[in-house]
């Protein structure tokens, strides 16, 4: 059962344009909502989190908005570089005892940013 | 950087050999975990560990196995690789008490031949 969906699975966009890509949740226990960048040969890092008590989070360029009652969240990236170029991963987890840390991902979105 | 280290980076086995991956962690977290990511890219749990002599099967079902005697190691094995099995493993680590993220090492690509 896929708990976390993500689209889209692929997304070109222009050097200065706003790349944005979505998740849908199911379990509505999911109470950590973290969004990792996976660059070729290496591990997935953290880039933005965010709980569901606020309903956006801004570091830097990217943005989550977070929307409980539709169970959905989004990253946003502002002024896309061609070093964003890389995958995204959206992901849930229940934050604090015994589940925390365990993450249920999403499917992974291929970003392209052509200078 | 995150000091969790995987080895090897890469390995190409054949059929029916016994293969450990190795994963450690210098950070003193508590919890650890195995990733399985298929090459669609999305990221299946295969093992967890709260902590010395725990392990717990994640939500994907996985024939390895895995062992927990220190808090940094967290060794995965296979006891008979077969081709299905070829992917890339990804080991993690977090600690709750410090509300830390999930660390994730730079992974293990296993090609089964």
């Amino acid at each position: 059962q896929q708990q976390v969906k993500q689209s889209p699975q692929s997304l070109i966009v222009q050097k200065g344009g706003i790349s944005i890509i979505n998740c849908a949740y199911e379990n509505t226990a999911f109470d950590y909502f973290p969004w990792y960048q996976q660059f070729p040969g290496k591990g997935p890092a953290l880039l933005i989190a965010i709980r569901p008590d606020v309903s956006e989070k801004k570091e830097g360029r990217f943005t989550i908005s977070f929307n409980k009652s539709a169970k959905q969240f989004s990253l946003h990236i502002m002024d896309s570089q061609p070093g964003d170029s890389a995958t995204y991963f959206c992901a849930a987890s229940i934050a604090g005892g015994t589940s925390y840390g365990k993450l249920t991902f999403g499917q992974g979105t291929i970003l392209t940013v052509h200078p | 950087e995150a000091d969790i280290y995987q080895t090897p980076r890469y390995l190409v086995i054949g059929t029916g050999k016994k293969i450990t991956l190795e994963c450690s962690q210098t950070m003193g977290h508590d919890k650890m975990y195995w990733y399985q990511q298929d090459p669609g890219m999305e990221l299946h749990l295969i093992h967890y560990s709260y902590g010395v002599n725990s392990t717990e099967k994640g939500d994907l079902s996985s024939e390895s196995t895995v062992s927990r005697i220190r808090t940094e190691h967290f060794p995965l094995t296979l006891e008979s690789a077969r081709p299905s099995h070829t992917s890339q493993y990804l080991c993690a680590s977090s600690d709750p008490r410090l509300n830390t993220e999930a660390f994730f090492g730079q992974g293990t690509r296993l090609t089964v031949v």
